[in-house]
């Protein structure tokens, strides 16, 4: 199993500024993943953190807006960049157990926007 | 491309009753994994079972358990016997090798006392 620390749990913002998201896990993981989870919405997955690459962003995600850094085996961080009223969601981190095992999720950011 | 559907957004039960969450899903993988997540109010996800695709013994763990069938693309999961302690958002969700899950939208629980 994998325990994972994210932070902050919440934050209220104000338009046209940024946040970061850290997310550290107890041990070392291949790959790291993003969801962004809307009010009352399903997660949808954000971008794949790769340590010594590049994130891999899916369709209708952008680095410029999401940038996301992997230092190594056992952190990551997502930035909600030049935030506006429609990025308030709930921003989650989450591992793999192993190759297509579980999925372990952080306990979430709640990002709202103002 | 994956997807997965669960078409019933919520559902209402009083306490005992039994209820079944339905989940439907799309890949042309041959190897594919199945999950079931859940969501209470408190937000954190809670991993409820994995299955593989050539596996498709049902499942039973407590009052919980899942039906699998291949022919009609369903992994269907079944609470018997609900309790309030049920109530949350149920995800299904699929996995092809990308390590990444592919999420439902969800069924929303309601369980009256």
């Amino acid at each position: 199993s994998a325990v994972i620390s994210q932070k902050p749990s919440r934050d209220i913002c104000q338009r046209g500024t940024s946040l970061t998201i850290q997310c550290q896990v107890d041990s070392q993981v291949t790959m790291m993943f993003w969801y962004r989870q809307q009010p009352g919405q399903s997660l949808t997955l954000i971008a794949t953190a790769n340590q010594g690459s590049e994130a891999t962003y899916e369709s209708g995600f952008v680095i410029d807006k999401f940038p996301i850094s992997r230092p190594n085996l056992t952190f990551s961080t997502l930035t909600v960049s030049n935030m506006s009223p429609e990025d308030s969601s709930i921003y989650l981190c989450s591992v793999a157990g192993g190759l297509n095992e579980k999925l372990f999720f952080g306990s979430g950011t709640q990002l709202s926007v103002l | 491309a994956q997807k997965v559907t669960q078409a019933q957004t919520e559902i209402s039960v009083v306490e005992k009753e039994d209820v079944t969450l339905d989940c439907v899903y799309e890949t042309r993988d041959t190897t594919y994994y199945l999950f079931w997540y859940k969501q209470p109010p408190s937000g954190e996800l809670v991993f409820l079972i994995r299955r593989n695709s050539f596996d498709e013994q049902n499942e039973i763990s407590g009052r919980y358990s899942w039906n699998f069938q291949k022919s009609t693309s369903s992994f269907n999961f079944t609470i018997t016997a609900s309790q309030v302690v049920d109530s949350a958002v149920y995800f299904c969700a699929l996995n092809t090798g990308r390590r990444a899950l592919t999420f439902g939208s969800g069924t929303r629980l309601q369980v009256q006392p």
